[in-house]
């Protein structure tokens, strides 16, 4: 069975500090692992990871797929409250566009 | 472009109703999805569909059927809902392609069977 495991469950950081999301997995014929941001609605996109070791930014936040060890970190630099939001892992197989996605992390920034 | 739109935000319902959540998108991907989020689970896939007329299962598909009669419309419909279904129903879309595996996501419907 596929699984997706994210960690921690939840973090509180206080606005300027840097985050570390895990997400690890177990999955047959692995094709890409995405990233998304959910405030209060729709998981927004932030990235696709395809190729181990190739890391991907967007401003402060940065992403790597380390496929050898099975997972990927997202970070997020110089935090700030409107950085507060459930991170969500997914993976895609390489058959269909199926995702399966990981429990998420909810990360709360104070001022 | 409106993206993926979602009809009803939120509805209550008592056990035994039946319900249609309506999808729509304009962005004329091949593929959408139906999800459901609860606390501490991530999302969850009931079923998807990969082209009009075509629908299939997925990871919690039981209790729902689904209807994709036109590209832009995915139906996902409650016949019986139970306490159990009280959840946040995304729809989602995307293009076929390899790619581009990025899914879309309408705004959510907040769905409370008592």
């Amino acid at each position: 069975e596929d699984k997706v495991v994210q960690s921690p469950l939840s973090l509180v950081v206080h606005e300027g500090d840097t985050v570390t999301l895990n997400c690890s997995y177990e999955v047959t014929n692995f094709r890409s692992l995405l990233w998304y941001k959910q405030e209060k609605k729709a998981p927004t996109f932030l990235f696709m990871l395809t190729s181990s070791g190739i890391e991907k930014k967007s401003g402060r936040l940065s992403s790597i797929l380390d496929k050898k060890e099975l997972s990927s970190i997202l970070n997020i630099t110089a935090t700030q409250t409107g950085d507060s939001a459930i991170y969500l892992c997914a993976l895609i197989k390489a058959a269909g566009n199926k995702l399966t996605f990981g429990g998420g992390t909810r990360v709360l920034v104070k001022p | 472009n409106a993206g993926v739109t979602q009809t009803p935000k939120f509805r209550v319902l008592k056990t035994g109703q039946s319900m249609t959540l309506l999808c729509a998108q304009d962005m004329n991907h091949e593929y959408m999805y139906w999800y459901r989020q609860d606390p501490g689970m991530g999302l969850r896939l009931i079923h998807y569909s990969v082209g009009e007329g075509t629908t299939a299962k997925g990871e919690v598909p039981d209790g729902y059927n689904v209807s994709r009669l036109k590209k832009q419309n995915f139906l996902l419909g409650l016949e019986s809902a139970a306490p159990s279904q009280t959840s946040v129903y995304f729809c989602a879309s995307s293009y076929s392609s390899a790619s581009t595996d990025t899914q879309y996501f309408g705004p959510g419907t907040r769905l409370t069977v008592l």
